[in-house]
């Protein structure tokens, strides 16, 4: 069964410095997204890909986040600087793209600061 | 901003009993309305979904039922099992997946 693949599964950062999570998509895939997700709440979007092109970032903070999905494949979202108050949980996900379909998530990207 | 209210964020049954989460959203060109299932440490995953053209869905002993005049729509869970226990998500969105918004959560414990 294709899955969502992300790496790291963890990664322990110090605050100001820069980090980086990779995800690929499950194969034809058109639709990419970066969730954050904090413990004990919902996934909240960071940024929404279709092929290669960003159709909503309006939560994501573009002054310390950035996300590309250069070939319209795999993605990658970085933080710099990194703050105390990235902690969290970061999920990748993906969807066809057209029509009533579910997103199908990757294992997530535990970020800890400190 | 638009929104997705859920509750309760937390709820405890009774394996055997039926459980209901409810959810509310705010912006009116939603027309896809998906449940996710956490378990603890996974990813989130789908359990069912419903369209905006229908009023309800069933799907062994999950139910989904949406009323698009109030913009509330609900997950029933009959005959409760003990791995029923996770954290449940409702979402909201046009198709496309465009403007998905999850609500806050609710943990459901199942008590054996």
């Amino acid at each position: 069964e294709a899955e969502v693949a992300q790496s790291p599964r963890y990664k322990i950062t110090e605050k100001s410095q820069a980090v980086a999570f990779w995800c690929d998509p499950i194969s034809g895939h058109a639709t990419l997204y970066w969730y954050r997700q904090i413990l004990g709440q919902g996934p909240e979007l960071l940024v929404q890909f279709q092929d290669e092109s960003v159709v909503d970032d309006s939560q994501l903070p573009k002054d310390r986040f950035s996300a590309e999905r250069l070939k319209g494949v795999d993605s990658t979202l970085k933080i710099q600087p990194a703050e105390l108050g990235d902690s969290a949980m970061y999920l990748c996900a993906s969807s066809p793209g057209q029509g009533y379909t579910e997103a199908f998530f990757g294992q997530g990207t535990r970020l800890t600061v400190v | 901003g638009e929104n997705v209210e859920q509750h309760p964020s937390t709820l405890s049954v009774q394996e055997g009993d039926s459980a209901v989460i409810k959810c509310t959203y705010s912006d009116s060109a939603s027309n896809y309305f998906p449940w996710y299932k956490q378990e603890l440490g996974k990813r989130p995953q789908l359990i069912i979904d419903i369209r905006s053209n229908v009023g309800e869905k069933k799907d062994q002993r999950i139910a989904v039922t949406l009323n698009k005049t109030a913009k509330h729509f609900s997950l029933h869970i009959t005959e409760t099992q003990p791995e029923d226990s996770a954290v449940y998500f409702c979402a909201s969105s046009t198709a496309g997946g465009f403007k998905t918004i999850f609500g806050a959560g609710t943990r459901l414990f199942v008590k054996a």
